[in-house]
């Protein structure tokens, strides 16, 4: 069975601070995709990113970064120079398999308060 | 712009009678359309998957004649919420899988039950 653990629910950080998410799977596969989701208090979940498990190649878009680690089935979320924008739930997410529709399991989230 | 179109965004029902929650894949055909359910400060929890043209499958726990769904065409997917209770209340998502694994999420359906 694959699991997402985000062992961080809530964080507060001060405007400007760079602050990461954690994020920890576990599957028995060897092929798998990672995501992470934001969820503003609009409720819409919005996609930021897709890592496939044989690339673990870290990812940067704009004040967002990606640390994939599989040695330790990890896939930490950061944002440097944090906005009061950036307060939102984030999911972390995992699913199995090479092709299809395959599930998604989503991790419990970590709320995050950007306070100006 | 949206990928995915969900109606209505909130909804007050009275206990006991139906609710029909529509979830539309506006630039792509979607074979296959997810619905959630989230409880507050919850994650969401995958209530069933709906496949265009067969049955949904749902997921263990998940009464099927409490929750029907009904995907008719590649880009529509219906969920109804028979005979309501408070406990139904929530908030419903409904996604759909374009490319590998990415998901694209409709903007959500709080439902709540009096």
């Amino acid at each position: 069975a694959q699991k997402v653990t985000q062992a961080q629910t809530e964080i507060s950080v001060v405007e400007k601070e760079d602050v990461t998410l954690d994020c920890v799977y576990e599957t028995r596969d060897t092929t798998y995709y990672l995501f992470w989701y934001k969820q503003p208090p609009s409720g819409e979940l919005v996609f930021l990113i897709r890592r496939n498990s044989f690339d673990e190649q870290n990812e940067i878009s704009g004040r967002y970064s990606w640390n994939f680690q599989k040695s330790t089935s990890s896939f930490n979320f950061t944002i440097t120079a944090s906005q009061v924008v950036d307060s939102a739930v984030y999911f972390c997410a995992l699913s199995e398999g090479s092709g299809g529709y395959q599930k998604v399991t989503f991790g419990i989230g970590t709320k995050l308060q950007v306070i100006p | 712009g949206a990928v995915v179109s969900q109606h209505p965004s909130w909804v007050i029902c009275k206990s006991g009678t139906s609710v029909k929650i529509e979830c539309r894949s506006l630039d792509f055909q979607a074979t296959t359309m997810f619905w959630y359910r989230q409880f507050p400060k919850q994650s969401l929890m995958l209530m069933a998957t709906s496949n265009e043209g067969s049955k949904a499958t749902y997921e263990q726990g998940v009464e099927k004649d409490k929750f029907l769904i009904n995907h008719a065409s590649l880009t529509l997917s219906t969920l109804t919420v028979t005979s309501a209770h408070p406990e139904d209340s929530s908030f419903y998502i409904c996604s759909v899988s374009i490319l590998l694994g990415i998901q694209y999420f409709g903007a959500g359906t709080r439902l709540s039950v009096l």
